[in-house]
């Protein structure tokens, strides 16, 4: 049981440029997110998802976009790279519609943006 | 979503019983309150969670009063490896996601 599996872990990438970060689970959990956290920061929630199909907008959206095609993917993509996207981003998954069961959360990716 | 007040660190021993205490004056009547630990390099990790009185688990206990302001993560017999920033939130269960402010980081020194 692998759990909530994040990749790439670490990825440095130009100004302008655009990439997807992979999130996957196998625990057939409905809701799943997106946070970064910055140094010395608790983590900010960027987007969300109740279900396949269904996403929206946490507290720091902008610059990033997501979709929900399937329970086990919730991909997060940087169209246009900029430096204060240099973070850490945790993805997190957990039963039910809402945040208060128990998340389950990945190791991270750490991201550069040059 | 009620907000947090928590001390930015602690220190203590090994053995030592650390209490963490959580203030959250404005909690509103359907809110729970959680507790996560993250060590560094790795994502927060679920620890117990409460509505009132009382919770105890194999990790940690959790405490609550009546007037649910305050609550206060209770870490028996610590150990280097409880070493880590421990999150306090409150939540009413919505699907907008989770509010982490800066956490606790406690040290355990030998």
């Amino acid at each position: 049981n692998a759990g909530v599996t994040q990749t790439p872990k670490f990825q440095v990438l130009k100004t302008g440029q655009s990439m997807t970060l992979q999130c996957a689970q196998d625990m057939n959990h409905e809701y799943m997110s997106w946070y970064r956290q910055d140094p010395g920061m608790g983590l900010r929630l960027i987007h969300y998802s109740v279900g396949a199909g269904i996403t929206d907008q946490g507290e720091v959206p902008n610059g990033y976009n997501v979709s929900r095609s399937t329970t086990e993917d919730f991909p997060l993509r940087l169209l246009s790279a900029a430096p204060s996207q240099t973070s850490v981003y945790f993805c997190a998954s957990s039963y039910g519609g809402n945040s208060n069961q128990p998340q389950h959360f990945g190791d991270g990716t750490r991201l550069s943006i040059l | 979503l009620a907000k947090t007040t928590q001390p930015i660190s602690m220190d203590s021993y090994e053995g030592q019983e650390v209490n963490i205490t959580c203030s959250h004056n404005n909690i509103a009547t359907n809110d729970y309150i959680t507790w996560y630990q993250q060590f560094p390099s790795q994502g927060p990790r679920f620890i117990i969670q409460g509505y009132k009185t009382k919770v105890t688990n194999e990790v940690a206990s959790l405490f609550i009063p009546a007037d649910r302001k305050s609550s206060t993560l209770s870490l028996p017999r610590v150990s280097l490896s409880d070493t880590a920033v421990y999150y306090c939130l409150v939540s009413g269960g919505g699907a907008d996601g989770l509010t982490f402010g800066k956490g606790t980081h406690l040290i355990i020194q030998p």
